[in-house]
């Protein structure tokens, strides 16, 4: 089935690093593939978000590439900041599968100053 | 401002009782979701609905019921059968049940069952 695996966390990163945050994808079909984003107590934000390969999504620094060969959703960012402590979601939607999202377990990241 | 509301934002509840979530949209969004987060874990699907008076259950529904009467309303009620029930609870919804639509989530509700 279907399925999103994420680097395993806590990352942690001083402020001005460079950020990768690995994300691979099994799936049927094409899925569209997002970043969610859980601050403390919070609920999820999307991030960002590609629906086609090659695509490349991007917010607020951050961006993704969809990589269909080697079936990649990398998130980078050039310089972190301590406000981007958070935890990250990868996931995927699948038009082939009721458009069921399925989400990653997510990766806590800790910017320090 | 449009969003969504999850009430109340922490809930005790003794073991045995049933206990029912609210997540109100004010977004005019056709398609809701309820989600469960487990510490470590992603978010697994519980129930969705994608329009008015109908409902599919999602990967863990045993356990748990919902109803859509309204367009603005998909309450969760978390029964007695649901074996291991403290957890933190999502609501979400989106324009269309599309898999390009953007899920918007509520703040949650952490339930804790004593």
């Amino acid at each position: 089935g279907n399925s999103v695996t994420q680097m395993e966390g806590p990352v942690t990163l001083s402020e001005e690093a460079f950020l990768t945050i690995n994300c691979t994808y099994t799936a049927t079909g094409y899925p569209s593939l997002f970043w969610y984003v859980q601050y403390p107590g919070e609920g999820l934000q999307l991030l960002l978000k590609a629906t086609k390969a090659d695509d490349k999504g991007s917010n607020k620094g951050f961006e993704a590439t969809y990589r269909k060969e080697t079936t990649s959703f990398h998130l980078e960012k050039g310089s972190v900041q301590v406000s981007d402590s958070a935890v990250y979601f990868c996931a995927l939607s699948d038009p082939n599968r009721d458009d069921k999202i399925i989400f990653g377990k997510g990766t806590r990241l800790h910017i320090l100053p | 401002d449009g969003g969504i509301t999850q009430s109340p934002k922490y809930l005790f509840r003794k073991e045995g009782q049933n206990v029912t979530l609210s997540c109100e949209q004010n977004l005019n969004h056709d398609a809701m979701y309820w989600y469960r987060q487990d510490p470590g874990q992603g978010l697994r699907l519980i129930y969705y609905s994608q329009i008015v008076n109908d409902f599919q259950k999602g990967d863990i529904a045993e356990g748990y019921s919902v109803s859509r009467e309204k367009k603005e309303s998909f309450p969760l009620t978390v029964t007695s059968a649901q074996k291991n029930p403290t957890a933190f609870y999502l609501c979400a919804s989106a324009r269309v049940k599309t898999s390009t639509d953007t899920q918007y989530f509520g703040p949650g509700t952490r339930l804790t069952v004593l």
